[in-house]
């Protein structure tokens, strides 16, 4: 399929590290986060959420860091398969009804 | 598979026509959610609607239209269409109003030449 964002921030890891991915958030008044992935073709896939009250959650091979004190999230996700490769957008809810997505980081695993 | 359904899934039209985009939520969800997937502007929000009601706004022109049917089905129709509005819609679906975990649908692509 098309791509999406040619211009994305891009990681390269290889397979079998571990990925961590950035994203900055713009509204203090956000009260909850997620991350998606979007494999080439497909629509975003739901992750991992995390509210506001908490600084870390856990799935199964992700983990989603929160510190509001710079506005920061992170996703990591353990030991990186090709299946990984994707673009990972985070999101933000700042109150109410509205969801603000990030521009997105594509992430290449390398075999 | 998010059990969100979209058709179609590729558009090819001409400028100054319109077209409809159409959109099945997931079983039980309420809300229905547009967006706007373009390569230099990523995902925007366009509009959404719980349970046959407008709830949000977002960046939607007044070209653009949606309305969410009885059965929750729902439909964005774009007119007057330009150029720049070539790009990927999506829907997305939640169980609720606020915004919690939405499942998207695989898109439609819309090309205008």
């Amino acid at each position: 399929g098309e791509s999406v964002g040619l211009h994305l921030p891009t990681l390269s890891v290889q397979e079998g590290d571990n990925s961590i991915i950035n994203c900055a958030y713009s509204n203090s008044a956000s009260d909850y986060f997620i991350w998606y992935k979007q494999e080439s073709g497909k629509g975003p896939q739901f992750i991992i959420d995390i509210r506001s009250n908490m600084d870390k959650r856990q799935g199964q091979r992700v983990t989603v860091l929160l510190n509001k004190t710079v506005k920061h999230l992170s996703l990591q996700i353990a030991a990186t398969q090709p299946g990984d490769s994707a673009v990972y957008f985070c999101a933000e809810r700042p109150g109410g009804f509205k969801t603000i997505f990030g521009a997105g980081t594509r992430l290449f695993v390398k075999a | 598979d998010s059990g969100v359904t979209q058709t179609p899934k590729h558009l090819i039209t001409a400028t100054g026509q319109r077209v409809t985009l159409r959109c099945s939520p997931r079983s039980g969800d309420l809300s229905v959610y547009w967006y706007q997937q373009s390569l230099d502007q990523g995902l925007q929000f366009l509009i959404q609607y719980y349970n046959g009601e407008e709830r949000a706004k977002g960046n939607i022109l007044e070209r653009f239209s949606a309305q969410q049917f009885p059965d929750l089905h729902s439909e964005l129709n774009l007119s007057s269409l330009e150029l720049g509005d070539s790009a990927l819609y999506f829907c997305a679906s939640s169980v609720g109003l606020f915004q919690e975990t939405q499942y998207f649908g695989p898109g439609t692509r819309l090309l205008v030449l």
